[in-house]
């Protein structure tokens, strides 16, 4: 089982370009979140999803989107890159709200 | 006043002693305490977690939850080179919003 895989591993973009950041699990977890860490502090919800077909926003939203078509991936969208979204993002997964969560191995994005 | 609070450190602590990592939360709500070990570059992976008041011990950690002084800590005894990483607090907070929310980090060097 591959866990929770992300992908790209690492990513330069351009002000104002666009991407998705990939994430997918094998473990059947409903609960999947993206968080942001950024250097020397702790972990930023950006959004979650508690099962397919169900989003919500965490603390740092904007300027992000998902979605959640299915229970194994949960894709990040940056629309319009911006110089303050350079951070590491971190794909997690867990069984319930108040369980262990999973990460994957992270995506460490710069916008320039 | 942030919702998870650790000193960020860095703590250094000799090699075979105990070290004492700390973290207050300011929701009465908060149900569950987790802490997780981040190795510099890689993702965070779950130390252990703990509901009840009192202690919780796992091999060479333990964490200690006082729901009254809102403060939970882990020990880590007999400290070796491979603890040093950064050590993350995290709460869930069920009847607020059903997530869970992390703390910035205590970063730890075991000094051989």
């Amino acid at each position: 089982n591959a866990g929770v895989t992300q992908t790209p591993k690492f990513r330069i973009l351009k002000i104002g370009q666009s991407m998705t950041l990939q994430c997918a699990q094998d473990m059947n977890h409903n609960y999947m979140y993206w968080y942001r860490q950024d250097p020397g502090m702790g972990l930023k919800l950006i959004y979650y999803s508690v099962g397919a077909g169900i989003t919500d926003k965490g603390e740092v939203p904007n300027g992000y989107n998902v979605s959640r078509s299915t229970t194994e991936d949960f894709p990040l969208r940056l629309e319009l890159a911006a110089p303050s979204q350079t951070s590491v993002y971190f794909c997690a997964t867990s069984m319930g709200s108040d369980t262990e969560a999973f990460f994957g191995q992270g995506t460490r994005l710069t916008v320039v | 006043q942030k919702e998870v609070e650790q000193n960020s450190g860095p703590l250094s602590v000799p090699e075979g002693a105990i070290a004492s990592l700390n973290c207050t939360y300011s929701d009465r709500g908060s149900q569950s305490f987790f802490w997780y070990r981040q190795y510099s570059g890689k993702s965070p992976e779950l130390i252990m977690f703990i509901y009840s008041n009192g202690d919780k011990e796992d091999g060479r950690f333990t964490a200690q939850l006082n729901k009254a002084s809102q403060y939970v800590s882990l020990l880590i005894r007999d400290s070796q080179p491979s603890d040093s990483a950064t050590y993350l607090c995290a709460a869930y907070r069920m009847n607020r919003d059903d997530k869970i929310i992390f703390g910035k980090g205590t970063r730890l060097h075991i000094l051989p």
